[in-house]
């Protein structure tokens, strides 16, 4: 299957400090990803929708302005966590939407391996 | 608004049982259907998937599920389970041709004994 990957895979802040979390499609380009938050024993929730060259749609709920979704090339998304609090901690896990004639077609999402974010 | 129902948070079973895991979704349309498992400390993966054609669909790993429209139901299965396949599984749901947004159901926490 597709390859996606993301860095870092862990990281610790203080609070009030911004982080940047990167998602890459390895072998395919991507012009859609999705951005999801995992809670402990909990399923996923999709935070926003990144179309590469536009701006990302967001879940209700889910801040804007506190995680800044940049989708500038059609391999490489990134999220960041603006001012983060301890409450921002979690899983962050990113996937991205196969092309028209590739691989696993449009309606098939390729997940990358996660980010664990913890905020002190 | 669409959602996906999994009955069974947490099961535990022993090697060579059976498993069925159920789901169930709601939305009157065409969709496609996925399960995905998530082993300990590993990211997501894909079970199998459904898009159209036979509603009974084999996936990697000896999994299964089958497709009841009627139902709209998409319970995953596995006739012999190992070890290994402690994991957690999740079913997932899209809508065909459609806004790619995939709905996840909570979550189905599996341990198998030896």
């Amino acid at each position: 299957g597709a390859v996606v990957s993301q860095h870092p895979s862990r990281v610790i802040c203080k609070s009030g400090t911004s982080v940047k979390i990167e998602c890459r499609s390895l072998d395919f380009q991507a012009t859609t990803m999705f951005w999801y938050r995992q809670f402990p024993k909990k399923s996923l929730m999709l935070m926003a929708t990144s179309n590469e060259g536009s701006k990302a749609t967001y879940e209700q709920g889910v801040e804007k302005d506190k995680f800044l979704i940049n989708h500038a090339s059609l391999t490489l998304s990134t999220l960041t966590v603006t001012s983060a609090h301890p409450e921002d901690s979690s899983f962050y896990i990113c996937s991205a939407r196969g092309t028209s004639g590739g691989k696993g077609g449009y309606n098939e999402q390729f997940f990358g391996p996660g980010t664990r974010l913890t905020v002190l | 608004a669409q959602s996906v129902s999994q009955h069974n948070h947490h099961v535990i079973l022993s090697e060579a049982a059976s498993l069925e895991l159920g789901c169930n979704y709601s939305y009157g349309g065409t969709v496609n259907l996925f399960w995905y498992v998530q082993y300990p400390g590993q990211h997501l993966q894909l079970l199998l998937k459904y898009f159209s054609g036979d509603p009974l669909v084999k996936g990697i790993k000896g999994f299964e599920a089958e497709f009841i429209k009627s139902k709209f139901s998409f319970n995953l299965r596995k006739p012999s389970v190992q070890w290994s396949d402690t994991a957690e599984y999740f079913c997932a749901v899209n809508l065909s041709g459609g806004y790619n947004k995939l709905i996840f159901g909570a979550g189905t926490r599996l341990a198998v004994h030896p």
